[in-house]
């Protein structure tokens, strides 16, 4: 069965710096992967998706994320931070099969001004 | 246009009570998909359907009962109510289920009381 992990449940950075936040996955079969962001009160929105074409694979809002076989991760990155960033981020890793998406248990991400 | 929308938002209601959630798409998807989101922001599939049919049904207790009228649609029935169903339920759908971007609805928010 697969699975993701996400290290930290909470990341705060300033304005204008480096996000990372971070994803590691478990799979028995070549995965397909995704990020989504949730805004309060609001549904889930795909970042961006990985499926085995281009390891880096970039996403809406200058995301961006680079799956790593050798290290089972897919880490998402902003060069920048801005406010308006600041949501809860969501890793999540399904199999090759009919899509049933296993979620991480999220990152909330704080920008501090 | 409201891609996927749920109704009601919130929902409150009393323990041992029956109530339903609404879904309805508008993208022309094949799949449709209930997650529940726990106080901790975990989100967890409980079913999913392709084309009306049930595809995926999680560990979930008989006393929720999904129905797709077409594929359009898809709600969730709920018997008598406990406290710990409590939880934010998101619809979503996805164009075929396979490796496909899910499209999320704002979600209901149900307490039960």
């Amino acid at each position: 069965a697969q699975s993701v992990t996400q290290l930290g449940s909470h990341v705060s950075v300033s304005e204008g710096a480096l996000v990372l936040l971070r994803c590691n996955y478990s799979s028995s079969v070549p995965p397909y992967l995704f990020w989504y962001v949730q805004y309060p009160n609001q549904g889930l929105q795909l970042l961006l998706k990985y499926t085995s074409a281009a390891t880096l694979v970039k996403g809406i809002n200058g995301f961006e994320a680079e799956f790593k076989k050798s290290e089972t991760s897919f880490h998402l990155t902003k060069p920048s931070a801005h406010m308006s960033d600041a949501a809860e981020y969501f890793c999540a890793v399904s199999d090759r099969g009919y899509q049933k998406v296993t979620f991480g248990i999220g990152t909330k991400l704080q920008v501090i001004p | 246009d409201t891609a996927v929308s749920q109704t009601p938002k919130y929902l409150v209601t009393q323990m041992g009570n029956d109530k339903s959630i609404k879904c309805e798409q508008n993208l022309g998807h094949d799949t449709m998909y209930w997650y529940k989101q726990d106080s901790k922001k975990f989100l967890k599939i409980m079913f999913s359907y392709n084309n009306k049919e049930l595809i995926i049904n999680e560990t979930v207790p008989n006393r929720f009962s999904p129905k797709s009228p077409d594929k359009a649609h898809l709600n969730l029935h709920i018997n008598s109510l406990e406290l710990g169903d409590s939880a934010v339920y998101f619809c979503a759908s996805s164009l075929d289920g396979y490796n496909t971007e899910a499209f999320f609805g704002q979600g209901t928010r149900l307490t039960v009381v």
